[in-house]
């Protein structure tokens, strides 16, 4: 079935590193893609998204590009911070494009940053 | 910007009583909600959807019964963990909109 593959972690890297976590998804059509942020003790929040080929989403420093075809959407920091640690979940809906349709998750990966 | 809360935030109770949680759009209304549990260290399963007016759909493998869900109005939905036994305990997280809420840390004892 459809599902999310993310790099498992977890991922330890020091203040100012370069981040990449690989996220692939299988799907039948073009669902929107999504990267949520879960830090310590709180709920998810999202990140970013992209909903069609080529659009890249961007926040906070970090980027990720839906790209078809690799069916990928990769997240990238060039810079981290000790702030940024936290499990960073990578998600695709149903491609419903209805704008309220349930997530399908990946993993997730636990990202530590030390100073 | 769209915010979901939840209630509780956390709650611990005895094995065999019922926990109900809450889970509310706070500035706009969602005929439909989801339920999702997720385990420790991992990641987020749909348990159902919430329908608004009828009854929830819920995932393969998922007990109707023991988790049951009321979508009484266009801001709330609420997931009913019956009978609660340990393998119960869990971090059940609502979402509409693509909006999460906080989650609610169940633990049964």
């Amino acid at each position: 079935g459809d599902s999310v593959t993310q790099m498992e972690g977890p991922v330890t890297l020091s203040e100012e590193a370069f981040l990449t976590i690989n996220c692939t998804y299988t799907a039948t059509g073009y669902p929107s893609l999504f990267w949520y942020v879960q830090y310590p003790g709180e709920g998810l929040q999202l990140l970013l998204k992209a909903t069609k080929a080529d659009d890249k989403g961007s926040n906070k420093g970090f980027e990720a590009t839906y790209r078809k075809e690799t069916t990928s959407f990769h997240l990238e920091k060039g810079s981290v911070q000790v702030s940024d640690s936290a499990v960073y979940f990578c998600a695709r809906d149903n491609n419903r494009n209805s704008g309220n349709t349930p997530l399908v998750f990946g993993k997730g990966t636990r990202l530590s940053v030390i100073a | 910007g769209a915010v979901v809360s939840q209630h509780p935030s956390w709650v611990i109770c005895k094995s065999g009583t019922s926990v109900k949680i809450e889970c509310r759009s706070l500035d706009f209304q969602a005929t439909t909600m989801f339920w999702y549990r997720q385990f420790p260290k991992q990641s987020l399963m749909l348990m159902a959807t919430s329908n608004e007016g009828s009854k929830a759909t819920y995932e393969q493998g998922v007990e109707k019964d023991k988790f049951l869900i009321n979508h009484a109005s266009l801001t709330l939905s609420t997931l009913t963990v019956t009978s609660a036994h340990p393998e119960d305990s869990s971090f059940y997280i609502c979402s509409a909109r693509g909006t999460f809420g906080p989650g609610t840390r169940l633990t049964v004892l």
